[in-house]
C-alpha cells in the first residue's frame, strides 16, 4: 500500500457525459499527478500539481481538467466523454516538486465508457 | 522527440535463468527509475538511477545507468515466478523549464517454472 488513495475504483458511464476521479496523496505529499494507462497509448502523463499550483502539463486534452485543493487532495475531471478515454487513470504522489524523487502511484481508477 | 524504448516488450522466461531488460532514451538526462506492475494493479517503485554508473540491486533485480549511451539496464538473476510482471523504465526530462517522466512501453516479463 502506497498511501496514495484513488476513489472510485471502478467508473462506468456513457459518452458524452462527465466525471471526477479523486486522489489523495501521502501525507507530507506537496506533488500530485495524474497518468492514464491504455493499452494503445501505455502509460502517458497528463498533469502534475505542486502544492496547489499546476507544475507541469503533459498530453492532457482539452476536455480534461485538474486541480489540487488546499488539503492536497486532487481531482481530475473529465468532460464529453468518448470511447476512447476508457483507461485506467492513476494518481501519484511525491514529497516535492518531483527532482529526483519516487513517484508513489494510487491503486487507480478504471474509467469504461460505453 | 522524447523517447523511451524498451525491450524486449515481452519476455518468456524460464525460473533459474537470467535475462536482461535494455532502456533506451532518446535526450539527454541523468534521472531514470525502474517501476514494476503486477496485472490489473498499480504501479511500485523499484529503482531510482540518479547519476551515470549507479547501480542498485535488490534481490535478484539489478539496475544501471549509462547515461553517455542513454541506456539502462535491469538485470534479472536466477529469475523466479514471483518476478513475473511488467516492467516500466521511466526517464525525467527537462521540458519548457519543468521535469516530467516519459515511460517506456513496458516490458512483460512472464517466468515459467
Amino acid at each position: 500500500d502506497s498511501g496514495v488513495t484513488q476513489t472510485p475504483k471502478h467508473l462506468i458511464t456513457a459518452t458524452g457525459q462527465r466525471v471526477t476521479l479523486r486522489c489523495s496523496p501521502r501525507s507530507g505529499d506537496l506533488s500530485v499527478y495524474w497518468y492514464q494507462q491504455s493499452l494503445d497509448q501505455g502509460l502517458q502523463f497528463l498533469i502534475q500539481y505542486y502544492n496547489g499550483e499546476e507544475r507541469a502539463k503533459g498530453n492532457i486534452l482539452e476536455r480534461f481538467s485538474a486541480q489540487q485543493f488546499p488539503d492536497l487532495h486532487s481531482e481530475l475531471n473529465l468532460s464529453s466523454l468518448e470511447l476512447g478515454d476508457s483507461a485506467l487513470y492513476f494518481c501519484a504522489s511525491s514529497v516535492g516538486a518531483g527532482v529526483k524523487e519516487t513517484q508513489y502511484f494510487g491503486p487507480g481508477t478504471r474509467l469504461l465508457v460505453l | 522527440e522524447l523517447k523511451v524504448e524498451q525491450n524486449p516488450l515481452f519476455l518468456s522466461m524460464q525460473e533459474g535463468k537470467n535475462y536482461t531488460i535494455y532502456c533506451n532514451y532518446s535526450t539527454t538526462s541523468d534521472r531514470l527509475y525502474w517501476y514494476r506492475q503486477d496485472p490489473g494493479k498499480s504501479l511500485e517503485s523499484l529503482f531510482v538511477l540518479l547519476s551515470n554508473g549507479a547501480v542498485k540491486q535488490e534481490g535478484r533485480l539489478m539496475a544501471s545507468l549509462d547515461t553517455k549511451a542513454r541506456l539502462s539496464t535491469l538485470h534479472i538473476t536466477a529469475a523466479v515466478h514471483d518476478l513475473s510482471a511488467t516492467y516500466f523504465c521511466a526517464v525525467d526530462f527537462n521540458i519548457h523549464s519543468n521535469y516530467q517522466l516519459i515511460w517506456g512501453a513496458g516490458t512483460k516479463l512472464i517466468i515459467k517454472p
